[in-house]
């Protein structure tokens, strides 16, 4: 099992360019999050999906869109990217119980990250 | 509103000594989690310890102990004879909420420990 794991590690873009990160998990985990963080500030969660094919928005979604069409696979996606983007960017994923049930939310795995300048 | 307070910005030991990190926490949930990570210098975060709202008994793993008093809403982690290994930043992270913001993590903003030789 590789868990969860990051595309790309590393990127630099110019202000306005676009990028997708790819986050992957082997896991069968029907949740899955984007975080970023910055010094500082702890992990602060973008967005998150409880199922393929749902998003919805975290604490910072502004100048992000995230799709979920594969349960497999969380894309976080830059349309024009702007120096304050400047980050390092987590995906984790964990298995949930079904929404309103009130069943346990188990732990969240972390991927290693990719680190995003913009320029 | 829900919130996660380390107020330990830093903390720098001598290897072998105890060190605790503090955790403080705010929710009006009656069920919520909270969880410790560890991030070292390579960057990754590395699950450490999952505790429910119900079980207040304190765990101990090794040189890792965890102490969770509700009535004071804290979560303080314990290492005991820390070693240089342990050097990292450590966040403290509660889970509250159901329905569409189940398991969404609320970080503090971490302590950076230094064990040094």
């Amino acid at each position: 099992n590789a868990g969860v794991t990051q595309t790309p590690k590393f990127r630099v873009l110019k202000t306005g360019q676009s990028m997708t990160l790819l986050c992957a998990q082997d896991m069968n985990h029907e949740y899955m999050y984007w975080y970023r963080q910055d010094p500082g500030m702890g992990l602060r969660l973008i967005h998150y999906s409880v199922g393929e094919g749902t998003t919805a928005k975290g604490e910072v979604p502004d100048g992000y869109n995230v799709s979920r069409l594969k349960k497999q696979n969380f894309l976080l996606g830059l349309e024009s990217a702007a120096p304050s983007q400047t980050s390092v960017y987590f995906c984790a994923s964990s298995y949930e119980g079904q929404p309103n049930s009130g069943l346990v939310p188990e732990t969240q795995y972390f991927g290693p990250g990719t680190r995003l300048l913009v320029l | 509103a829900q919130k996660v307070t380390q107020a330990q910005t830093e903390i720098s030991v001598v290897e072998k000594e105890d060190v605790t990190l503090d955790c403080v926490y705010e929710t009006r949930d009656t069920t919520y989690y909270l969880f410790w990570y560890k991030q070292p210098p390579s960057g990754e975060l590395v699950f450490l310890i999952r505790r429910n709202s119900f079980d207040e008994q304190n765990e101990i793993s090794g040189r890792y102990s965890w102490n969770f008093q509700k009535s004071t809403s804290s979560f303080n982690f314990t290492i005991t004879a820390s070693q240089v290994v342990d050097s990292a930043v450590y966040f403290c992270a509660l889970s509250a909420g159901y329905g569409g913001s189940q398991g969404n993590l609320i970080f503090g903003k971490g302590t950076k420990l230094s064990v040094k030789p």
